[in-house]
């Protein structure tokens, strides 16, 4: 069974440093992987997406994430964050064929200290 | 485009009542989900609609839950009864792709639901 895994809780980071939130994935092929941004009280909305070709994926606000398939990660990063960017961030998978369900990390609080 | 609409918002109720979540997606999006948030926890799928059939309702617990898809479009989910640890964020999600291989999913702003 696809799992994702993102092994921090919390990231406390100061505003204008550099941010990068950790995702591994564990399944048999290299699926579909995703990155979403969950404001409170809101719904998810997607930064970025990596299907196939280059690694380093562009996301919007900044945000690109990186595939490494020898360490079945993903993570997302930030040169330098905005106060606004405070928010839970999920990682997710989907696979390739077959029923299309993707499958959520816990999700990543991100902090931001003025 | 108009984005998800789900309602209500917010839901407090009594453990062993009843309650239902509706859900308009983005027109034209084949694929439905239901997502059931744990608060400190990633969204985990109740159900997948493809148009008006179920797809995946491997994890939902059919002895309260239900849900429906009727023409195609709008859906509800139904609890019946309420348990305290239903109290949750209910998510719907759809996307455009039939079967949705591949494709993002685009989610409503959820209902939160809270079971004294």
């Amino acid at each position: 069974a696809q799992s994702v895994t993102q092994p921090d809780i919390h990231i406390t980071v100061s505003e204008g440093a550099s941010l990068e939130l950790r995702c591994n994935y564990s399944y048999g092929a290299t699926p579909y992987l995703f990155w979403y941004v969950q404001s409170p009280g809101q719904g998810l909305q997607l930064l970025l997406k990596y299907f196939s070709g280059d690694t380093l994926v562009q996301g919007i606000k900044g945000f690109e994430a990186e595939f490494k398939r020898s360490q079945s990660s993903f993570n997302l990063r930030k040169p330098s964050v905005h106060w606004s960017d405070a928010a839970e961030y999920f990682c997710a998978v989907g696979p390739r064929g077959g029923s299309y369900i993707p499958t959520f990390g816990r999700g990543t609080s991100l902090i931001v200290h003025p | 485009e108009a984005g998800v609409a789900q309602s209500p918002r917010y839901k407090i109720i009594e453990k062993r009542q009843s309650v239902a979540f509706w859900c308009n997606p983005i027109s034209g999006h084949a694929t439905l989900y239901w997502y059931q948030q744990i608060l400190g926890q990633g969204p985990k799928l109740l159900i997948q609609f493809q148009n008006n059939g179920v797809v995946d309702d491997s994890q939902l617990p059919k002895d309260r839950f239900s849900a429906e898809r009727l023409k195609g479009v709008d859906s509800t989910l139904k609890i019946q009864p309420a348990k305290l640890e239903d109290s949750a964020v209910y998510l719907c999600a759809s996307s455009s792709n039939p079967g949705g291989q591949g494709s993002p999913l685009h989610f409503g702003n959820g209902t939160r639901l809270t079971v004294t």
